[in-house]
């Protein structure tokens, strides 16, 4: 079967770094997502990995590892507005992406 | 461009009623996708299309669920007959390349 497994939680302060991991397994693979989601709202594109290695957006980065079958979201200098939910999500071919569990980012002042 | 509208955006029902969700993708994309999300399942994918025409339903939890889309601007979700378990926010999405899809703002579907 397929599973991408993320912690369902997550807390930190403002100003703070905070990392989200997500392990994956797959029938095949094309390429690791992060997507927020504020409540009520819709999920948005946050970054995308095809390769090993860290990919660098802003304040946010993503890292993957195929090797590992792991990845994981970086959030630097942490904001209330970064407050959301964020999920992993896996390309298992050109088209279908299905996405992990999702971690609830709590951030407090 | 609008982005990817879903219609309508509440929709409340009675058990035992057809239950039809509409999507408009983005002009341009060739993939588009229909998600169900609930607290307890997350995000579940429940079918997706390629150029029209459906690639993988494995998702779509009963036959009570059928999915159709006559061309490239417009996409339907169905339920019939509609449960109380059915309840969720229904998400449309559409790609056109590989690493990002774009969510409609969803359906918030209550069965009772």
């Amino acid at each position: 079967g397929q599973s991408l497994e993320q912690p369902s939680e997550v807390t930190a302060v403002e100003g703070a770094i905070v990392q989200i991991n997500c392990t994956y397994q797959t029938s095949g693979f094309y390429g690791l997502s992060w997507y927020q989601q504020h409540d009520g709202g819709a999920p948005t594109f946050l970054s995308y990995n095809a390769l090993d290695g860290l990919e660098e957006t802003g304040r946010f980065s993503s890292f993957l590892s195929r090797s590992d079958s792991y990845g994981y979201l970086l959030l630097q200098e942490l904001q209330m507005k970064d407050s959301a939910s964020y999920f992993c999500a896996v390309r298992e071919n050109t088209d279908k992406l299905i996405f992990g569990t999702g971690t609830r980012l709590q951030v407090f002042p | 461009d609008a982005g990817v509208i879903q219609s309508p955006r509440h929709e409340v029902t009675e058990m035992g009623q057809e239950v039809t969700l509409r999507c408009k993708p983005i002009s341009g994309h060739n993939s588009l996708f229909w998600y169900r999300q609930t607290m307890m399942r997350g995000l579940e994918l429940l079918i997706y299309f390629n150029n029209n025409v459906p690639i993988d339903d494995s998702g779509m939890p009963e036959d009570r669920f059928s999915a159709k889309m006559p061309n490239a601007s417009f996409s339907t979700l169905k339920i019939q007959p509609s449960e109380p378990r059915d309840s969720a926010v229904y998400f449309c999405a559409s790609s056109l390349l590989q690493n990002e899809a774009f969510f409609g703002q969803g359906t918030r579907l209550t069965v009772v």
